[in-house]
């Protein structure tokens, strides 16, 4: 099993500000990295595949980076709908899911 | 556009069989090159794959819950389903299905998810 780890657990971020959050792989997973974004009571939403390639519709202040173990997600000014929490998921193997970052009002 | 909607019983006693069903709107189960996944959330927790199955009918399953997981698809329907079997309180959650991209397991779209709960 590929353990993805995200940090931090919790960020809190000013509305217009920028926030990055992190994401490690226990091996190497390539560019197989999805990011998705999950507001209360809802199903996640795929923000970002492939490591980098946004998803039809999601907004160019989404960005991500990185490749085989050491992933980064950009949100370059964050917008009230933007505060929800977030997480990684490597698919070079079978399907797993880092544990979270909770993006809060500051 | 493509819509997917979860389907089942939402009480589940111990050790009985929880059985879903995702049914599959604006878009062919069939269609060639997507998987179609079940994926749960435990209440307050993370994700967790349960497995996925192919149009043509072959399957993959989370080596911790192979055991005990049966994901089947019916075409005629245009929807699959999951079974996990010999429950326990460890099995409440959210359960989802969604699309597997064709490029692979990056998840789009998603159903808006099913509680259920494992109690006597």
């Amino acid at each position: 099993e590929i353990v993805m780890t995200q940090s931090p657990a919790t960020l809190s971020v000013s509305p217009g500000e920028r926030a990055t959050l992190s994401c490690r792989a226990s091996q190497s997973v390539s560019s197989n990295l999805a990011w998705y974004q999950q507001n209360p009571g809802q199903a996640p939403r795929l923000l970002i595949y492939g490591a980098s390639t946004r998803a039809t519709g999601i907004p160019a202040r989404f960005s991500g980076s990185g490749s085989g173990t050491e992933f980064t997600l950009t949100i370059s000014s964050l917008q009230s709908e933007d505060f929800a929490v977030y997480y990684c998921q490597q698919y070079n193997n079978w399907p797993t899911f880092g544990q979270g970052t909770k993006v809060e009002i500051k | 556009q493509l819509q997917l909607q979860e389907s089942g019983s939402g009480l589940v006693k111990p050790s009985q069989t929880l059985s879903l069903t995702c049914a599959v709107s604006g878009g062919s189960i069939s269609s060639g090159g997507y998987s179609w996944s079940w994926i749960r959330q435990p209440p307050g927790k993370g994700l967790e794959w349960i497995g996925y199955i192919y149009h043509s009918g072959s399957t993959y399953y989370n080596p911790s819950l192979k055991s005990r997981v049966t994901i089947s698809v019916d075409r005629s329907k245009n929807q699959f389903s999951l079974k996990l079997s010999s429950v326990t309180a460890a099995d409440t959650a959210v359960y989802y299905c969604a699309r597997g991209a064709s490029f692979g397991l990056a998840f789009d779209p998603w159903g808006q998810g099913t509680l259920v709960s494992v109690s006597s």
